[in-house]
C-alpha cells in the first residue's frame, strides 16, 4: 500500500464550481499536511499547510484533516480557469522536515 | 519560489554520460532538498543537506547518485553514467532551519533531463 493515495484524475469543472480534491495516506504517525499546486514545467507552490485534524481557510481554498479516517482534502470555492494545475498533496511524520511524501497528484482543469 | 534556482533549466544527456544539477537555495538558507519527479509520478524525496553535510539520503539510489553542499557554492546533484530511466524532473528546495516544516519549504522550477 502506497503510503500516500491520490486519484490523478484529469478533473474537469466549469468555472465557478467548487472543487474537491482528496488524499488518503497510511501512516498514523504522519502529522503535517501541506498542498501544492504545480503548474506545467513548473517547480511545485505551497498552498495550503495543517497540523492534524482541523480545517483551515485562506481565501477561496479550504483545506482539511480527518486523522480518524487518513483523509485529507482541499476545497476550492468559485474555481477559475487559473486554477488549472497539478495539485499535489503531501506529508510528513516532522522529524525531516523536508522528506515530504507527495501522492501523484490531481491535474485540474477549470473550463471558461 | 523563483528564490531557489536551478540550472541548467533543461540537459539532455547521452545514456553513460553524466549529468550535473546545481541549486542555488533562497538567500538566508542553509537547508537543501532534492526531489525527483518522473512521468506520471509524484515528487520522490532523495536526499537532504546541509553545509558539508548530507543529513538523510534515505531516497537515494544506491550507485550512480551522488549530492553535494559545499561551504562555498551551490548544492550539486550528480548523476553518473546515466540511463533512459533518469529523465525525470529534478526539484531543489530549500528551508532557513530543519524546523521548517512544510510552510518554510520552498521549491526552485526544476531541472529537466532528458536521456537519449
Amino acid at each position: 500500500q502506497k503510503e500516500v493515495e491520490q486519484d490523478p484524475g484529469p478533473l474537469s469543472v466549469p468555472e465557478g464550481a467548487i472543487v474537491s480534491l482528496n488524499c488518503t495516506y497510511s501512516n498514523s504517525a504522519f502529522q503535517y499536511f501541506m498542498w501544492y499546486r504545480q503548474y506545467s514545467r513548473k517547480g511545485p507552490e505551497l498552498l495550503m499547510y495543517t497540523y492534524s485534524s482541523g480545517n483551515k481557510e485562506d481565501g477561496r481554498f479550504t483545506a482539511q484533516v480527518d486523522k480518524s479516517s487518513k483523509y485529507i482534502s482541499l476545497f476550492i470555492r468559485d474555481s477559475q480557469p487559473s486554477d488549472s494545475a497539478t495539485y499535489l498533496c503531501a506529508t510528513t511524520y516532522g522529524g525531516s522536515q523536508g522528506n515530504l511524501i507527495f501522492g501523484k497528484g490531481t491535474k485540474l482543469s477549470v473550463k471558461p | 519560489n523563483a528564490g531557489v534556482m536551478q540550472n541548467p533549466r533543461h540537459l539532455v544527456r547521452r545514456r553513460g554520460q553524466e549529468a550535473r544539477l546545481r541549486c542555488s537555495p533562497m538567500k538566508g538558507h542553509s537547508h537543501v532538498y532534492w526531489y525527483r519527479q518522473l512521468p506520471e509520478e509524484g515528487l520522490k524525496f532523495m536526499v537532504y543537506l546541509q553545509k558539508e553535510n548530507i543529513i538523510d539520503e534515505s531516497g537515494m539510489p544506491k550507485e550512480r547518485f551522488s549530492a553535494e553542499f559545499p561551504k562555498e557554492g551551490p548544492s550539486i546533484l550528480r548523476i553518473q553514467q546515466v540511463v533512459r530511466g533518469d529523465s525525470a524532473a529534478y526539484f531543489c528546495a530549500s528551508s532557513p532551519r530543519s524546523q521548517g516544516v512544510g510552510n518554510t519549504i520552498y521549491f526552485g522550477e526544476g531541472s529537466w533531463l532528458t536521456v537519449v
